[in-house]
């Protein structure tokens, strides 16, 4: 299989403080994870594109100073989101890209974020 | 840009009942994945199709993509209620300044009542 982890699942803070959500890849290598966000009824907002050893790609419009992503190791990728606002709360999924098999991308579980 | 439509957006059926969701786009795709999402949850992989004109069959799914590779179609039969989720299409774009992401279709809500 290709399992792919997210902690933690939930999350609630006061507004101005920063949060770490971890993703990682448990069975499998991941070169390549992706961050996305999803508001209520919607599809996936694809968010950055995270790459090991590497800076990560923000899509236009995401703040790379609000949103820090870091690709440690093969396995695991974070998103912090720094000085929180309501505005941020939301749906975060990470998904992480397993090689040499179609680009298929496994998800993780999300991690629900709501800011006070 | 929306480079992958999905229809219907919501769909509600009574069990037993047979529907397809479409997937359109004027890209053409390396491949092209279907997942399915519960609430609160992130989405689990399907099925990936990746030569024209591919059919392939999960139980009551069918799955098939277009001879162009630009579009693609879920057929469920005899729908039951656990098949109630959001069903989301997203593709590798082959060509193009999007080329390698995963670009979602909006999703299709669909819920099976007994």
């Amino acid at each position: 299989g290709a399992v792919v982890s997210q902690h933690p699942s939930w999350v609630i803070c006061k507004s101005g403080t920063s949060v770490k959500i971890e993703c990682r890849s448990l069975d499998f290598q991941a070169t390549t994870m992706f961050w996305y966000r999803q508001f209520p009824k919607q599809s996936l907002m694809l968010m950055a594109t995270s790459n090991e050893g590497s800076k990560a790609t923000y899509e236009q419009g995401v703040e790379k100073d609000k949103f820090l992503i870091n690709h440690a190791s093969l396995t695991l990728s974070t998103l912090t989101v720094t000085s929180a606002h309501p505005e941020d709360s939301s749906f975060y999924i990470c998904s992480a890209r397993r090689p040499y098999a179609y680009n298929e991308q496994f998800f993780g579980p999300g991690t629900r974020l709501t800011v006070l | 840009t929306q480079l992958l439509e999905q229809s219907p957006q919501f769909l509600s059926i009574q069990e037993g009942e047979n529907l397809t969701v479409y997937c359109n786009s004027s890209s053409v795709f390396s491949s092209l994945q279907w997942y399915r999402q519960e609430p609160g949850e992130g989405p689990v992989l399907l099925v990936t199709v990746v030569t024209g004109g591919e059919v392939k069959k999960l139980k009551r799914l069918t799955f098939q993509f277009g001879d162009a590779r630009k579009d693609s179609s879920l057929h469920i039969t005899a729908a039951q209620p656990g098949d109630t989720g959001l069903y989301l299409c997203a593709g590798i774009v082959r060509y193009g300044g999007s080329q390698g992401n995963l670009i979602f279709g909006k999703g299709t809500k669909l819920s099976v009542k007994p």
